[in-house]
């Protein structure tokens, strides 16, 4: 089934670094994402990571995966309050017809205390 | 066009009256979606397109709602007989349907419906 859990809320100091989690349960996802909202607007894609690897790093964004566990962590590093948004978590399933359908989470926000 | 665009951007309807939400995705992108996010809620799946056909109408949260996309492009989010518990944004995303790689859904900036 396709269930992608978060935490609601996150509050952090600029300059620390940020972890977002992330569970999910279908473990035939493809990719798993991460996208930012910030207010006003609509998603934009963060990054994203590949079922077969474990970890990914892009500046100061790390994504972990655990496929075991069906758990994705994003680490920002250094926060800024630029940082601050909502992150969406992601999977992507293939439907019955081939397609591609992407579940996302509930969201969490992220505060950057200056 | 260079995004995804939805308009009207922001909308304040009467109870009881019909609505009508639109969405032109990116050129080319043969797979477009409507989303609902409430406040202090994730997204709600609504509807998905593939071309003009809609393979997954499960999200549709009653028969109020319905949707169209004529041409392969422009799709159209009709809500009927508006109820306050529609006042929500409604995100639309497009994508190229089949992928290899990391590419992911490009989203437009939604539409905040007010149902007063």
């Amino acid at each position: 089934g396709e269930d992608v859990e978060q935490s609601l809320f996150l509050s952090v100091r600029e300059g620390d670094s940020s972890v977002i989690n992330c569970t999910y349960t279908d473990s035939s996802s493809t990719y798993l994402y991460w996208y930012k909202q910030e207010p006003g607007a609509g998603l934009q894609l963060l990054t994203y990571i590949f079922s077969n690897m474990d970890m990914k790093q892009d500046q100061r964004l790390t994504v972990l995966l655990n496929k075991k566990d069906k758990h994705l962590s994003l680490r920002i590093a250094d926060t800024q309050t630029g940082d601050s948004a909502i992150y969406f978590c992601a999977e992507r399933l293939e439907d019955s017809g081939g397609y591609q359908k992407v579940t996302f989470g509930t969201g969490t926000k992220l505060q950057v205390i200056p | 066009g260079a995004g995804v665009s939805q308009s009207p951007s922001n909308k304040v309807t009467e109870k009881g009256k019909d609505v009508e939400l639109r969405c032109d995705p990116i050129s080319g992108h043969t797979a477009l979606y409507w989303y609902r996010q409430s406040l202090g809620q994730g997204l709600e799946f609504l509807i998905y397109f593939q071309g003009n056909s809609a393979p997954d109408k499960s999200g549709l949260p009653s028969d109020r709602f319905s949707a169209e996309r004529t041409g392969g492009s422009v799709s159209t989010l009709t809500i009927q007989r508006t109820q306050q518990e529609d006042s929500a944004v409604y995100l639309c995303a497009s994508s190229l349907s089949r992928v290899a790689g990391g590419y992911g859904y490009t989203f437009g900036s939604g539409t905040r419906l007010t149902v007063v």
